[in-house]
């Protein structure tokens, strides 16, 4: 079955900073990756997904972007944050005909 | 547009009573049925699937499906205080890569002592 990591665990970023997440999986190969962002007492909100190296979907028109440089590897980026941006984003791996997610980042925007 | 739709609640048991916590989904065409529990703070965790009409039981939990209303329902049976979590109904396609996942808001439960 496969791994997610992700990281940083926690982020602390001022308004108009940059922004780079991870998220890396094990055990698995050419797998569907999906990042997630759930604003605090909220449902999940899907940003991107991503079906192969280079393959990104978009699913919300935003100041966020995705990358997908190697096989197992997602990155979720921004160059400049806004307020609205803090949340817990989470990325997840299909497998087994459902999600699997990791554990999550913890963004606080100030 | 697929949507799931869950009561946000919180919905509020005392301990040792069934738990029912239910999901609707707009499109008839799904084929497989997932709930979630998320802890304050943690990701979402699969507890359950269930892709045939019916009842499937796993320990405490039992997930039910009715096609026919386009209605899942999870119940929790002698709940405990453990059990207090965000419960997230997720259904998904026909296609085998999840481009048409899709999630509910959740519903928020607690089991008080």
């Amino acid at each position: 079955s496969q791994t997610i990591h992700q990281w940083p665990a926690t982020l602390v970023q001022p308004v108009g900073s940059p922004l780079s997440l991870e998220c890396t999986v094990e055990g698995t190969s050419n797998p569907n990756l999906y990042w997630y962002r759930q604003a605090a007492g909220r449902g999940l909100q899907l940003l991107f997904y991503s079906v192969g190296i280079g393959q990104i979907s978009s699913e919300v028109p935003q100041n966020l972007s995705a990358s997908r440089p190697q096989d197992r590897q997602f990155i979720l980026s921004s160059k400049k944050l806004l307020l609205s941006d803090s949340g817990f984003y989470l990325c997840a791996c299909w497998g087994q005909e459902t999600q699997y997610f990791g554990p999550g980042t913890r963004l606080l925007v100030l | 547009q697929k949507e799931v739709e869950q009561n946000s609640g919180p919905l509020s048991v005392p301990e040792g009573a069934i738990a029912s916590l239910n999901c609707t989904y707009s499109d008839r065409g799904s084929q497989s049925f997932f709930w979630y529990r998320q802890y304050s703070g943690k990701s979402p965790e699969l507890i359950m699937s269930i892709y045939s009409n019916g009842d499937k039981e796993d320990g405490r939990f039992t997930a039910q499906l009715n096609k026919a209303s386009q209605y899942v329902s999870l119940l929790i049976r002698d709940s405990q205080p453990s059990d207090s979590a965000t419960y997230l109904c997720a259904v998904g396609g026909t296609d085998n890569y999840g481009q048409n996942f899709v999630f509910g808001p959740g519903t928020r439960l607690s089991v008080l002592p």
